[in-house]
């Protein structure tokens, strides 16, 4: 049950895109649709971004966008703002026996 | 508006055990859809999923902290609970209860700092 593997830190000026990765394993994010993406800003909760993949909840600009490829899941922001600056989470659902989540360890997103 | 809310003590001593409820307003914790989850965030760390149940009482744990924390729901007063016992330094977090589905946390409460300290 070890941690899903997303990179410490990625950056962009404002208008360019980035892609984040999340790692996991076929017993994760390679078995199942459920992966899902959240925005931190500093002393606050987190936010839901995408879930099962692809899906925005309501209320989520569409410059966000989600996918997954194996056992690594994506998360791109396109048309960067300072607004979106803040540290970012992937999670998954894991163990077909001893159904559980699995969280990634963070990446800090720098708006240049 | 869904809205969440955790409560407990902040500063717990080691080996004690920490308890916290979350109270929802603004929707049926019986929802036929969705679990009810909570969530820890050690300071200046990442988050840790520890567990989640269903109104009729299933429950998902995360392994490693399976023999350590109880999850209960008192549906009559829209509440959920978590009990983590023997507790060390490492369990100070900022605890959040959020409601699930699919695995996905689209509800969060602010958040509670739990303090494990002499």
């Amino acid at each position: 049950q070890s941690a899903l593997t997303q990179p410490p830190s990625a950056s962009g000026s404002p208008g360019q895109s980035v892609t984040i990765s999340c790692t996991g394993t076929s017993s994760d994010v390679g078995g199942y649709k459920f992966v899902s993406w959240y925005q931190q800003r500093p002393g606050k909760a987190p936010k839901l971004m995408i879930y099962e993949v692809t899906k925005r909840p309501s209320g989520v600009p569409d410059r966000f966008s989600g996918s997954k490829s194996g056992i690594t899941a994506s998360l791109t922001v396109s048309g960067l703002q300072a607004e979106d600056e803040a540290d970012y989470y992937c999670s998954s659902h894991a163990g077909s026996n001893n159904p559980h989540v699995l969280f990634g360890g963070g990446t800090k997103l720098t708006v240049l | 508006q869904l809205q969440l809310q955790e409560s407990g003590p902040g500063l717990v001593k080691p080996s004690e055990t920490l308890s916290l409820t979350c109270t929802v307003s603004g929707g049926s914790i019986s929802s036929s859809s969705h679990y009810w989850g909570w969530i820890r965030q050690p300071p200046g760390k990442g988050l840790e999923w520890i567990g989640s149940i269903y109104y009729t009482g299933d429950i998902y744990n995360k392994p490693s902290l399976k023999s350590r924390v109880t999850i209960s729901v008192d549906t009559s007063n829209n509440q959920f609970s978590l009990t983590l016992n023997s507790v060390t330094a490492a369990d100070t977090a900022v605890y959040y209860c959020a409601r699930e589905f699919n695995s996905s946390a689209d509800y969060w409460g602010p958040g509670t700092l739990v303090t494990v300290s002499s």
